[in-house]
C-alpha cells in the first residue's frame, strides 16, 4: 500500500478555499486516491475518489497530475462545521480490498 | 437513509472483564469493517468479514474476536480488558458493489471504551 504524506495541520477562515496536498510517491498503477473526512468523536465520512485529473463533487474538487505522485484536496469557501480531520488514503478498490489504512490526516481549523 | 448502528454508544469496564461490541451494517450491505481509534491517533483496521466469512485481518489481539451472523451484523467480543482497549471502535459496512468499484466504506458513530 502506498504511503502518503499530509501536512499535520492547516489554519483557514470561513469563506476561504482550502488546499489539502497529499504526497503518494509509490502510488500504484490500479490504486485510486480517496479523501475522507472525520469530526470529532464520529466515524470517517468520504468525501471524494479519483483516479486521474479532476473530480469533483457537491462538497469537494480533486486535482490529481499526471505523475499521480500527489494530489489535492480542494474545499470551497470552508465554513466553520469543516473543522475536521481530513485523511488521504491511496489503496486498490477492487473486490479483494477489505480495509482502509488511515495515516495521518490533516487538522483543518476554521476560525471565524 | 439508514446509517451503520453501533451500541452501546459508551461502555465503561473494569480490568480483566470482557465487552460485547455490536454492529447493524447499512441495509443490503454485504460486508463489515471494524476499526479501532485510539485518543489522538488514526483509525487502525482490526477485522473485516464478507458475507459471514472474515476476509481480513489486521492489527487486532489474540484477547479480541468477532463474527458476522445471518442477518449481517457482527459483534467485537473482548476479553481480558486492559488499560491501553480504551478507544473508540468504528463499524464500518460496503457492498460488493462499492468494494469493486470504490471501496466506499459507510462508517457508524463508534463505541467509546473505557477500562478502569
Amino acid at each position: 500500500l502506498a504511503k502518503t504524506t499530509q501536512p499535520i495541520s492547516m489554519d483557514s477562515y470561513e469563506g476561504q478555499e482550502v488546499n489539502i496536498t497529499c504526497s503518494h510517491n509509490n502510488i500504484a498503477t490500479n490504486d485510486y486516491i480517496t479523501w475522507y473526512q472525520q469530526f470529532p468523536s464520529q466515524g470517517p465520512r468520504f468525501i471524494i475518489q479519483g483516479y486521474k485529473t479532476k473530480v469533483t463533487n457537491e462538497v469537494a474538487s480533486l486535482f490529481i497530475p499526471a505523475d499521480r505522485k500527489s494530489s489535492t484536496l480542494s474545499l470551497p469557501r470552508v465554513s466553520l462545521s469543516d473543522t475536521a480531520v481530513y485523511y488521504c488514503l491511496v489503496g486498490d478498490p477492487g473486490p479483494s480490498s477489505y480495509k482502509l489504512i488511515f495515516g495521518s490526516g490533516t487538522r483543518l481549523l476554521v476560525r471565524p | 437513509a439508514a446509517g451503520v448502528i453501533q451500541s452501546p454508544r459508551h461502555l465503561i469496564k473494569e480490568k480483566r472483564e470482557t465487552a460485547t461490541l455490536k454492529c447493524y451494517p447499512i441495509p443490503r450491505h454485504d460486508t463489515v469493517y471494524w476499526y479501532q481509534q485510539g485518543p489522538g491517533q488514526d483509525p487502525q483496521f482490526l477485522i473485516s468479514f464478507y458475507e459471514k466469512m472474515q476476509s481480513d485481518k489486521g492489527s487486532i489481539p489474540d484477547r479480541f474476536s468477532a463474527q458476522q451472523f445471518s442477518d449481517y451484523h457482527s459483534e467485537l467480543n473482548m476479553s481480558s480488558l486492559e488499560l491501553g482497549d480504551s478507544a473508540l471502535y468504528f463499524c464500518a459496512s460496503s457492498t460488493y458493489i462499492d468494494r469493486g468499484d470504490k471501496n466506499i466504506q459507510y462508517f457508524g458513530a463508534g463505541t467509546r471504551l473505557s477500562v478502569l
